[in-house]
């Protein structure tokens, strides 16, 4: 079964870092894009950005931009979202997403919560 | 970036109802529209790409059609499972970007 898993739930403090994975299982890691998608409470979709396994190339919204990193460990079939300094603002569900040659988003992670308070 | 607008922003419909959700996009994307469904409290799931082509193992009273600027997607005989919020998203160009969302309620 094709699946992308993602880590638990994180509650941080405004300036801390973290990183949240995204495991594929059950399909060829390399050949399919891993995208992120941000919820914040209440609020819609929002595309974050994507990353190509086969060599790591990434493409990030402007509105994400400098302010998360996409990354990911080809091994260990893991795609990655990090922050260096954390705000009280990126408090939302993240997902992750698999991503067809041909584009669109067709299987989904469980969503990973971060809290960020003080 | 391409601004998705979704119509109705929400709707209440009875079971068994045709129910119809418009995406308009601000400039022409072909047929690089997708639809997402998801329920409360749980992750998006995929229904349609390429704006008509349904997703495996989605049921086919879930329905898309469009091409260019105006999208659409059609439940037929809604039920109560169907309770949700719709997504459209484009993914012509980058930033691919999402529509506010469609929440459909069942009378």
């Amino acid at each position: 079964e094709v699946q992308l898993v993602q880590s638990g739930a994180e509650v941080k403090k405004p300036g801390e870092s973290l990183r949240i994975s995204c495991k594929g299982l059950g399909y060829s890691f390399t050949s399919y894009w891993i995208t992120w998608v941000r919820q914040m409470p209440g609020k819609g979709l929002e595309w974050m950005g994507k990353i190509d396994p086969s060599d790591s190339y990434t493409n990030y919204s402007p509105s994400f931009q400098g302010h998360v990193t996409i990354s990911l460990d080809k091994p260990i079939s893991t795609a990655y979202l990090q922050w260096s300094s954390l705000k009280a603002s990126d408090t939302a569900m993240y997902y992750c997403a698999r991503s067809p040659e041909g584009g669109g988003m067709d299987v989904w992670g469980q969503g990973t919560t971060v809290t960020v308070s003080s | 970036d391409i601004q998705m607008t979704q119509s109705p922003s929400s709707l209440s419909a009875s079971v068994g109802d045709r129910v119809t959700i418009t995406c308009r996009a601000s400039q022409g994307i072909s047929n690089y529209l997708a639809w997402f469904q998801q329920k409360p409290g749980k992750a998006p799931k995929s229904l349609i790409y390429a704006a008509s082509s349904l997703q495996s193992g989605v049921p086919s009273k879930f329905s898309g059609s469009g091409s260019g600027t105006e999208f659409t997607l059609t439940i037929s005989r809604l039920q109560p499972e169907d309770l949700a919020t719709y997504y459209c998203q484009q993914y012509n160009d980058y930033p691919q970007t999402f529509g506010g969302g469609t929440k459909v309620e069942i009378k």
